[in-house]
């Protein structure tokens, strides 16, 4: 079955410093592909998303590319905040359903 | 516009019990589905509903059902509640047309069975 499999966490980084957070993924046929984050005591926020293959998803700093050929979606943004400390998840759907498969989660903490 | 609400947001329950929860989606989505989190499992798809109609259902027990009314709101409902039940429930509603449709979800239903 589809699955995603993200990097063990915690990433700990200290403001200003460079994240990745890498996912990757096996699926049948061309899946969406998604980073939710998830601050304490929350729920998801959708924080980008692609589509098709090359595709670049972005917001508030935060960059992915859809890369079929290695079949990931690295999360990357260049310089961290303190506010940035979350946990992030990704995830694809399946092709025609509107069902989730998630990644177990990257815990990030930024220090000042 | 407002987001997918979910109620209620905490509750506690005695193992033997059963327990309902309630989502509003999105104006104008008309698929909802439904995720368990807890610490062990991560994140796991319960069930989606588009038109009052169960489209996709993951790997848990019976006691696990929802629905959706006409409204497209929706209740998930666990039956003879255990305590490994205890988690984040989380709903989620979309336009529900195709693949690629970007999936909101609500702030989640904590549950603790004690």
């Amino acid at each position: 079955g589809n699955s995603v499999t993200q990097m063990e966490g915690p990433v700990t980084l200290s403001e200003e410093a460079f994240l990745t957070i890498n996912c990757t993924y096996t699926a049948t046929g061309y899946p969406s592909l998604f980073w939710y984050v998830q601050y304490p005591g929350e729920g998801l926020q959708l924080l980008l998303k692609a589509t098709k293959a090359d595709d670049k998803g972005s917001n508030k700093g935060f960059e992915a590319t859809y890369r079929k050929e290695t079949t990931s979606f690295h999360l990357e943004k260049g310089s961290v905040q303190v506010s940035d400390s979350a946990v992030y998840f990704c995830a694809l759907s399946d092709l025609g359903f509107q069902k989730l498969v998630f990644g177990t989660g990257t815990r990030l903490l930024v220090s000042p | 516009k407002a987001g997918v609400t979910q109620t209620p947001r905490y509750l506690i329950k005695t193992r033997g019990q059963q327990v309902t929860l309630s989502c509003s989606p999105i104006s104008g989505h008309r698929s909802v589905s439904w995720y368990q989190q807890t610490p062990g499992q991560g994140l796991q798809f319960l069930f989606e509903y588009f038109s009052e109609t169960q489209r996709n259902k993951g790997n848990f027990p019976g006691r696990f059902s929802g629905r959706q009314f006409s409204n497209s709101r929706s209740e998930m409902n666990v039956s003879t509640l255990e305590l490994g039940d205890s988690a984040l429930y989380l709903c989620a509603s979309s336009l529900g047309q195709r693949s690629g449709n970007t999936i909101y979800f609500g702030e989640g239903s904590w549950l603790t069975v004690v």
